[in-house]
């Protein structure tokens, strides 16, 4: 089955503990991205990745890192993460730019 | 940055009703997104265009790029429609995605 998987799906921690989501698409896509979404700010871009070892920073990009090492996984890494991480976080995939995007189920994240 | 706004935030019908939803933006774009989350937050893209009309169903969408607005219509309208419907344009220089603060629809039997 085509698919956007993000692992965890909730996930609680303490400030400053580094964490990372992943992310993996099986449809071969080369454009992959992760977004947040907090109420009354809807969603915003945080990077994006037009293929392989290609990434650029998107709205809201401060605080998060990513890397895209191989072309189905596209991983987010919180280094140190604060509070105001606490959001709804999304990852998508699409053939490229140019096509619909392909959603996964989104990670839960909440920032003690 | 490009600027999206929706209109309206907030939509209740009854069902069998037409729908619109509005999104404008403020840069000229190449592409717009209408995407659909159910409560419960799953998100699915509905249409993506360029230009003209798509129909899905008993779902359209159109977009005049020379005036920078789209609209999503729905057709016959059902409980099951009940949504946030939330559109997003790319920018003619980039390839990052700036999104609307969505439109959430209640379709009521």
């Amino acid at each position: 089955e085509a698919q956007v998987t993000q692992n965890p799906r909730y996930l609680i921690t303490v400030t400053g503990k580094k964490l990372t989501v992943t992310c993996s698409q099986n449809m071969n896509h080369e454009y992959m991205s992760w977004y947040r979404q907090d109420p009354g700010l809807g969603l915003r871009q945080i990077y994006y990745s037009m293929n392989v070892e290609v990434t650029d920073k998107g709205d809201v990009p401060e605080g998060y890192k990513v890397s895209r090492k191989e072309k189905r996984n596209f991983p987010l890494i919180l280094e140190s993460p604060s509070p105001n991480q606490t959001s709804l976080y999304f990852c998508a995939s699409s053939p490229s730019f140019q096509n619909e995007q392909f959603f996964g189920p989104g990670t839960r994240l909440t920032v003690l | 940055k490009n600027e999206v706004e929706q209109s309206p935030q907030n939509l209740t019908a009854q069902e069998g009703e037409f729908i619109t939803i509005n999104c404008s933006y403020s840069v000229g774009i190449s592409a717009l997104h209408w995407l659909q989350q159910h409560p419960g937050g799953g998100i699915v893209s509905l249409f993506m265009l360029s230009s003209g009309k798509k129909k899905h169903g008993r779902l359209i969408a159109t977009i005049n790029i020379q005036e920078k607005h789209s609209s999503l219509h729905i057709t016959a309208s059902h409980p099951r429609d009940s949504a946030v419907y939330i559109c997003a344009g790319d920018s003619n220089s980039g390839y990052a995605l700036n999104f609307g603060k969505g439109t959430s629809l209640l379709v009521t039997p």
